[in-house]
């Protein structure tokens, strides 16, 4: 049951580096979103897509940009990597509709760091 | 715009006692309210929800909260607390709009000590 798979695990960037990072999932799921974590904020959503070949912002997508060109994944960018971008991401995917379209599963996470 | 509040940052418990993880919140409409929990270097798991129904709502692991419409507030609950629960906890709502997102609080730490 691999569920939600993020890659990779850890990174470390130069300021202006660029890289992606790519999310998986397994369960046919419509909806994909992409979180950071900050000590102390919660979670909040950068950008997330409701089906294949569309994408949205959420509440804090300055400096990245997403694609959903398969069902099952879902990239984000870092165009030219800041310090302010150091943060924990997490991916999550979620049913369209149905009884479960409210749950949404979660990867373990990428820990990048910027410096 | 919805919001969530955790007003405690971190909640020590000992072991078989009963423990209380405090949520309130801010909606337009009606709430959609979830309890996520995090173990160290892990993604958030599922709890519990509520979207309409019985006020007390049963989850995961022995876990239930209760929904207060006049308070706003969705606590989470356990009857009798182990030291395996001890983890990072996010009270969450649910957007009404198509994209479904969800607002997370600052997140409760929960300790048990044995």
């Amino acid at each position: 049951n691999a569920g939600v798979t993020q890659t990779p695990k850890f990174r470390v960037l130069k300021t202006g580096q660029s890289m992606t990072l790519l999310c998986a999932q397994d369960m046919n799921h419509e909806y994909m979103y992409w979180y950071r974590q900050d000590p102390g904020m919660g979670l909040r959503l950068i950008h997330y897509s409701v089906g294949e070949g569309t994408t949205a912002k959420g509440e804090v997508p300055d400096g990245y940009n997403v694609s959903r060109l398969k069902k099952q994944n879902f990239l984000l960018g870092l165009e030219s990597a800041a310090p302010s971008q150091t943060s924990v991401y997490f991916c999550a995917s979620s049913y369209g509709q149905g009884k479960a379209k409210n749950i949404q599963y979660f990867g373990a996470g990428t820990r990048l760091s910027v410096l | 715009a919805q919001s969530v509040a955790q007003p405690e940052d971190q909640v020590n418990v000992a072991e078989g006692n009963p423990l209380t993880v405090k949520c309130t919140y801010s909606v337009s409409g009606n709430p959609y309210l979830f309890w996520y929990v995090q173990y160290p270097n892990r993604g958030l798991q599922f709890l519990l929800k509520y979207i309409t129904g019985d006020n007390l709502v049963k989850g995961s692991y022995g876990f239930e909260a209760e929904f207060n419409k006049s308070q706003t507030s969705f606590h989470l609950k356990k009857p009798s607390a182990l030291v395996s629960d001890s983890a990072l906890y996010f009270c969450a709502v649910r957007d009404d709009t198509g994209r479904r997102a969800l607002t997370f609080g600052s997140g409760t730490r929960l300790q048990v000590q044995p």
